[in-house]
């Protein structure tokens, strides 16, 4: 089993809708949490921190569940610049452990 | 964005080769690290240095050697590679104790022919 799973996708979706990206992960002893954000070709970025109770940065929310080990994404109102490849990670002191990535493609 | 910066940014290299990659963190972070990433996988944790010291060796093959002068610099020298090691090669660097959060260079795309 991998360390963090995600869906691949593409997940192609039309400007101003709503995405929700799903992440799971086998270590309970993980301690942090993010989503990345890595452009065609370029490094990743960091988007957002997960937190057990939730946090919101404009039209992303994310969420995590210590319990199911389970972590979201969710986008709303998509642009165009949203297309990238978002990456689900999980720490454990300064080590981190990335996902695959899910891919997504938000077209007019 | 000049936080953390890589050179070269493209390297095409022969088996026999010996080359060095360098990085360099604008950010006042103690911990650095070299990723790999593949196409179609994951970024691989390749080597981890806190306060210039190596703190993780992921099973990484001999002929990838780190080298770690100060907290702001990070080397990775190659020699003797095979077509597979052929990736982007990442640097990332972070506050220690400071929840983990990771930055990264630009990368360096490396062909091993």
């Amino acid at each position: 089993r991998k360390e963090v799973e995600q869906d691949p996708g593409p997940f192609n979706v039309p400007e101003g809708a709503t995405v929700a990206f799903n992440c799971t992960y086998s270590n309970s002893a993980s301690q942090s949490f993010f989503w990345y954000r890595q452009d065609c070709r370029k490094e990743p970025k960091l988007l957002m921190s997960v937190y057990s109770s939730g946090n919101e940065d404009g039209r992303f929310t994310a969420q995590l569940n210590r319990a199911s080990q389970y972590i979201s994404l969710l986008i709303r109102d998509s642009k165009l610049s949203d297309s990238a490849t978002y990456l689900c990670v999980v720490g454990r002191g300064n080590k981190l452990t990335f996902g695959t990535g899910t891919q997504l493609k938000v077209e007019l | 964005e000049t936080g953390v910066t890589q050179t070269p940014r493209h390297l095409v290299m022969g088996m026999t080769n010996k080359k060095s990659l360098k990085c360099e963190q604008h950010l006042g972070h103690n911990a650095m690290y070299w990723y790999k990433q593949s196409a179609k996988k994951p970024l691989e944790l390749m080597f981890v240095y806190n306060f210039k010291e190596q703190t993780e060796n992921n099973s990484v093959p001999s002929r990838f050697s780190p080298e770690c002068p100060n907290s702001s610099h990070l080397f990775l020298h190659l020699h003797t590679l095979q077509p597979e090691d052929s990736a982007l090669y990442l640097c990332a660097s972070s506050q220690e104790g400071v929840g983990g959060e990771q930055y990264f260079g630009p990368g360096t795309r490396l062909t091993v022919t």
